[in-house]
């Protein structure tokens, strides 16, 4: 079954815009994680935040966690055509196995 | 190059016949997932080894499926008596022994795609 959500289920936007996509998970963390997919790389870890932390930073990539609202966001800055992709976030929940959601499918334009 | 390795990386299969995929993690990890994908949908874990110890298994790993990682290093995944329902992408990742100085992440290969006919 799938612990997270993401929404939207895809965007679509010109380069140089930024994306922020979210993603909602139903139990206690312990940390959440970013994974991108695309047809040529397959699935690449892009960003991990711990239950204990606010925000995270890297590169282009900002990643906010509350676990009040069991929710967190992934903004990516001045996106390129590069970023096509989709993106999943995945929990870990006691066991280091990865709980995944259904995906942001993202596009890109140049 | 030293990432996951997985092959084949596709299958077609009648149903009823059964497949084993093989998936060689990064030297290093102690750990090895097997996870599916089905289009458009997010991966689903499946089942984990910490060194050749098969520690979780999902309920999505009917009995139809075995996973093995006898030596601790590559692992095979099989299917018996395949169904079309089978048809997925089936994901293999590694990860390294904790602690792993807040690593968690883990490290995906590029799958096996599995059609079943």
């Amino acid at each position: 079954s799938q612990q997270g959500e993401e929404d939207p289920q895809a965007l679509s936007i010109q380069e140089g815009e930024n994306a922020t996509m979210n993603c909602s998970y139903k139990t206690s963390i312990n940390n959440l994680q970013w994974y991108r997919q695309n047809s040529g790389r397959g699935l690449v870890h892009l960003i991990l935040i711990r239950s204990n932390e606010r925000e995270k930073h890297s590169g282009r990539l900002r990643v906010t966690l509350d676990t009040s609202k069991k929710s967190s966001s992934l903004l990516i800055t001045a996106s390129r055509a590069a970023d096509t992709a989709s993106y999943f976030c995945a929990t870990a929940v006691g066991t280091p196995k990865l709980i995944f959601g259904t995906g942001t499918r993202l596009q890109v334009f140049p | 190059d030293t990432g996951v390795s997985q092959d084949p990386r596709h299958k077609i299969t009648k149903r009823g016949q059964n497949v084993t995929f093989r998936c060689d993690p990064i030297s290093e990890h102690n750990r090895l997932y097997w996870y599916r994908q089905t289009l458009g949908q997010g991966p689903e874990f499946l089942t984990y080894f910490q060194n050749e110890a098969q520690l979780e298994k999902s309920r999505l790993l009917s009995d139809r499926f075995s996973a093995e990682r006898p030596k601790g290093s590559f692992s095979t995944l099989e299917i018996q008596r395949t169904e079309q329902g089978d048809s997925a992408m089936y994901l293999c990742a590694s990860s390294p022994p904790p602690p792993s100085g807040g690593r968690d992440e883990q490290y995906f290969g590029p799958g096996t795609r599995l059609t079943v006919t």
